[in-house]
């Protein structure tokens, strides 16, 4: 069966710090991959997707990167966290009809 | 800029009362159009994918309507209950290639007892 597997599911980081969410999908191969993120009092946005090894394509301008090393894996980063990077951070892959989400990462930047 | 918008924000509705709530998104270049369930601390539910003008799905009591050529697409609860309260998410694709959803930023539902 098909799943999604998101890590870790809370983090609290201090200004300056730098950020890994990793996100694997099991069962499935050449998966296009996700990553949004909802901002307090806003709904999801994409931040980056990518539809094969080494290809990602960033939505919006920001202080993270996303890489995917290997076909089902999906890495979030960043070098020096912002407070305005805090928010709810989800993975998610696309069968057809639509997509399958990762439980969420709660990011806090203190 | 593609913009999907929902409406209203939040509901609070009693326990037995039916609702709807409004999505609507650019009307050129449609692909698909996908409402989603999600409830605080899980992952979000997908509860239609909807993809042509007319289409009307139905879950339960939960159905959603789609309107291709004027850019909406209404969900519609019937009887609410309370194990209904959550966020109602609505995403627009005009791609099959990359399958990226714009999010409106959804409803929240609150059915009170």
């Amino acid at each position: 069966s098909q799943t999604i597997h998101q890590w870790p599911a809370t983090l609290v980081q201090p200004v300056g710090s730098p950020l890994s969410l990793e996100c694997t999908v099991e069962g499935t191969s050449n998966p296009n991959l996700y990553w949004y993120r909802q901002a307090a009092g806003r709904g999801l946005q994409l931040l980056f997707y990518s539809v094969g090894i080494g290809q990602i394509s960033s939505e919006v301008p920001q202080n993270l990167s996303a890489s995917r090393p290997q076909d089902r894996q999906f890495i979030l980063s960043s070098k020096k966290l912002l407070l305005s990077d805090s928010g709810f951070y989800l993975c998610a892959w696309s069968p057809r009809g639509g997509y399958t989400f990762g439980s969420g990462t709660r990011l806090t930047v203190v | 800029i593609l913009n999907v918008e929902q409406s209203p924000q939040s509901l609070h509705v009693q326990e037995g009362d039916s609702t709807n709530f409004t999505c609507s998104f650019p009307s050129s270049n449609f692909y698909a159009l996908h409402w989603y369930r999600w409830e605080t601390a899980k992952s979000p539910e997908a509860l239609f994918v909807m993809t042509l003008n007319g289409d009307e799905k139905k879950k339960g009591r939960i159905s959603a309507t789609l309107n291709t050529k004027e850019g909406y697409s209404y969900l519609y609860i019937k009887g609410s209950q309370p194990e209904d309260s959550a966020t109602y998410l609505c995403a627009f694709s005009n791609s099959s290639n990359t399958g990226k959803l714009i999010f409106g930023q959804g409803t929240t539902l609150q059915v009170k007892p």
